[in-house]
């Protein structure tokens, strides 16, 4: 098993560009979420999926959208990257979506906004 | 809404020698509270969790935590540490799922600890 694999792991872009974060588990979770980590502030839960088919704004939302492709796929766009954008982004799932489910992370990729 | 402090930014500690990281939360129901671990470069890693029952948890990697609810702290220990347990340390508290809305449960995090250790 791979767990949660994620990429790109390192990305520069241009303020205006877009792109999208690619986040895939292989575990048949249910629940799949991303984060940003960003330097004193530990990690933000940007947008989660609890189900196939379903996605729900985190506390961090703007400026993102997601994408849950099918049980396995869930990534993660940005269609006018702005510096503040700037960070860590991990990808994470769960069995399901109780608060009492272990959430396995991805390795992250490190996206740098000029 | 819940919420996470770790105290501590930095800690450096010999080789050998024991290890407190301190967890503080704020939250109106029963905790649940987890530990994670990210090397350099890595994802994050559970260390051990707890939901009920006993309030000393034992985790992965000689790791430990105890409950104490009257001082709302979850601290991690390690009687004696080794040089690759060098990493942040983050301590997270689960909200339970919304069932009437649907929404997931959510984790929030503490900002950290960066664990150094020196030979």
């Amino acid at each position: 098993n791979a767990g949660v694999t994620q990429t790109p792991k390192f990305q520069v872009l241009k303020t205006g560009q877009s792109m999208t974060l690619q986040c895939a588990q292989d575990m048949n979770h249910n629940s799949m979420y991303w984060y940003r980590q960003d330097p004193g502030m530990g990690l933000r839960l940007i947008y989660y999926s609890a189900s196939e088919g379903t996605t729900d704004k985190g506390e961090v939302p703007n400026g993102y959208n997601v994408s849950r492709l099918n049980k396995r796929e869930f990534s993660l766009r940005l269609e006018s990257a702005a510096p503040s954008q700037t960070s860590v982004y991990f990808c994470a799932s769960s069995a399901f979506s109780a608060f009492t489910d272990t959430q396995y992370f991805g390795p992250g990729t490190r996206l740098t906004v000029l | 809404a819940q919420s996470v402090t770790q105290p501590d930014i930095h800690i450096t500690v010999s080789e050998g020698a024991s290890l407190e990281l301190r967890c503080n939360y704020s939250y109106g129901a029963t905790p649940y509270l987890f530990w994670y671990v990210q090397s350099p470069g890595q994802g994050l890693q559970l260390l051990l969790k707890y939901f009920s029952g006993d309030t000393l948890v034992q985790g992965i990697k000689g790791f430990e935590a105890e409950f104490k609810r009257s001082q709302s702290s979850f601290n991690l220990r390690k009687p004696s540490v080794h040089w690759s347990d060098a990493a942040e340390y983050f301590c997270a508290v689960g909200a339970p799922r919304a069932v009437s809305t649907g929404t997931a449960s959510k984790l929030t995090f503490g900002t950290g600890t960066r664990l150094q250790v020196t030979l």
